[in-house]
């Protein structure tokens, strides 16, 4: 069965603080992980979409990667307006038309 | 934003009334998805569609059923709602041949 676990459910930084989220992914033959950010109220915002181990995508302070089990999103120095809730997903061979799959997400909250 | 409105944003209803939300697209996107999202749950896929009037199933399709008869509408239905369908619905579309899905804002129903 195609699932995606986060860890951790929640972390607290320090402003400048860098740290790192994890995606952990088992799927029967990857298409593509994509990164989410999702404020409250609002819906996800797409960040990144990665295809194969080995790849990287940054912007600003975020740096996403993608190895054969599991993706990292690193942040470094964060600021508090990076605080939201941030989803992988993952979009498996031969499923549904674009279907994603999503983890349960990592609640940041960035400390000034 | 990606040209999604979805609506209502909130909607109170009685259990056993049904309900429709609405999904509008001005991006002549071909795939539009209905998917929930729930307190520790991921998000998780009910209906989709890959064009005017190709609609499929998803994870949790059980008491919900779409139509959907212009590419830029995308139409979700509770036929009798529940209180387990109490839940904040996102609505996603996602261009041929792109990755990435990008989502509506939300719509918070509660079903008393």
């Amino acid at each position: 069965e195609d699932q995606v676990t986060q860890s951790p459910e929640a972390l607290r930084l320090q402003e400048g603080e860098s740290s790192s989220l994890n995606c952990s992914y088992t799927v029967s033959g990857l298409r593509g992980l994509f990164w989410y950010r999702q404020d409250p109220g609002k819906g996800p915002e797409f960040l990144f979409t990665l295809y194969s181990a080995g790849e990287e995508k940054e912007k600003e302070r975020l740096k996403a990667t993608l190895t054969k089990k599991e993706s990292f999103l690193h942040i470094t120095a964060p600021k508090p307006e990076d605080s939201a809730t941030y989803l992988c997903a993952v979009q498996a061979r031969g499923g549904s038309q674009g279907n994603l799959i999503f983890g349960k997400g990592t609640k940041l909250s960035v400390k000034p | 934003d990606a040209g999604i409105t979805q609506s209502p944003r909130h909607k109170v209803t009685e259990t056993g009334t049904p309900v429709t939300l609405r999904c509008h697209q001005t991006e002549n996107h071909r795939y539009m998805y209905w998917y929930r999202q729930d307190p520790g749950h991921g998000l998780r896929l009910i209906h989709y569609s890959y064009g005017v009037k190709d609609t499929d199933k998803g994870e949790v399709s059980d008491g919900y059923s779409v139509s959907r008869s212009k590419t830029e509408d995308f139409l979700l239905t509770l036929e009798s709602a529940t209180s387990s369908q109490t839940s904040v619905y996102f609505c996603a579309i996602k261009a041929r041949g792109n990755a990435e899905a990008f989502f509506g804002q939300g719509t918070r129903l509660t079903v008393v």
